[in-house]
C-alpha cells in the first residue's frame, strides 16, 4: 500500500490564481480530511468526508472547497488563492470516521506558498 | 467546543533524561485524547491515545501519558530521551461523535547530546 499520497509537493501561486491540492489513499478508508498547519497554530481542521459523496465543513473552510466523488480521492479546491492560505496542507483518511476507534493516517504534506 | 493546551512550544532534554511534554484539555464530555509525533518534513504519526479504560496508556517508542480527569490533564512522558526522538509533537481531542480532532499547537523537543 502508498498509504496517504499527496500531489505537490510544493506550489507557488499567486494572489487570486486557483488550484487543485490532491489526496489520495489506497487503504479503502472511509473517512478523509485536510488539514492546515500554520506556525504556531497547530493543525486545524478544513474540511472532512465521513464517505463518497458526503462533506462537511470543519474549523477553518472559508476558502476552500472539497468533494468526494470517490473513496480514494479527496481534492482540496482554493477558488481564489490569498496569502493567508499560505501553510502547510496535509491529508489524512481513517478507516472508520470514528477516529475515537480508528487510527487516522497523515499525508507528508504540500507547501504552499501564495504572494 | 474541545480545545487542548501545549504548555511550552520548545522543550529541551539532555540525552537520557526524562521528557516530559505536558497537555491541557477542555472537554464537557469525556474527552478521547491522543499525541501524535511529526518528524522534520513528514507527516503526523499517532503516538498513542485515550478512550476508555486504564488510564495509563503507552504507545510506540516508549512513550506513554496519563489520563487524569481530576487535572484535565494527559502529559506525554519518557523515562529516557534519545536523540531520535527530536520531533514536534501534537496533542489532540475529538468531539463527542469522533468526526473532528483539535490539536494542540505543539511542542517543539530538542534532545542534547
Amino acid at each position: 500500500n502508498a498509504g496517504v499520497t499527496q500531489t505537490p509537493k510544493f506550489q507557488v501561486l499567486k494572489t487570486g490564481q486557483s488550484m487543485t491540492l490532491q489526496c489520495a489513499q489506497d487503504m479503502n478508508h472511509e473517512y478523509m480530511s485536510w488539514y492546515r498547519q500554520d506556525p504556531g497554530m497547530g493543525l486545524r481542521l478544513i474540511h472532512y468526508s465521513v464517505g463518497a459523496g458526503i462533506t462537511d465543513q470543519g474549523e477553518v473552510p472559508n476558502g476552500y472547497n472539497v468533494s468526494r466523488s470517490t473513496t480514494e480521492d479527496f481534492p482540496l479546491r482554493l477558488l481564489s488563492a490569498a496569502p493567508s492560505q499560505t501553510s502547510v496542507y496535509f491529508c489524512a483518511s481513517s478507516y472508520s470516521p470514528s477516529l475515537n476507534q480508528e487510527t487516522q493516517y497523515f499525508g507528508p504534506g504540500t507547501r504552499l506558498l501564495v504572494l | 467546543a474541545q480545545s487542548v493546551t501545549q504548555l511550552g512550544s520548545h522543550v529541551s532534554v539532555s540525552e537520557g533524561a526524562l521528557v516530559l511534554l505536558r497537555c491541557n484539555y477542555s472537554s464537557s464530555v469525556p474527552p478521547y485524547l491522543f499525541w501524535y509525533v511529526q518528524y522534520p518534513n513528514q507527516g503526523l504519526q499517532l503516538l498513542l491515545k485515550y478512550t476508555t479504560g486504564a488510564t495509563l496508556v503507552k504507545g510506540i517508542n516508549g512513550f506513554e501519558a496519563e489520563f487524569k480527569k481530576s487535572e484535565t490533564s494527559f502529559h506525554l512522558t519518557k523515562p529516557s530521551a534519545h536523540m531520535s526522538d527530536a520531533a514536534e509533537y501534537f496533542c489532540a481531542v475529538s468531539d463527542w461523535a469522533g468526526n473532528q480532532f483539535y490539536f494542540g499547537t505543539g511542542t517543539s523537543l530538542t534532545v542534547i547530546p
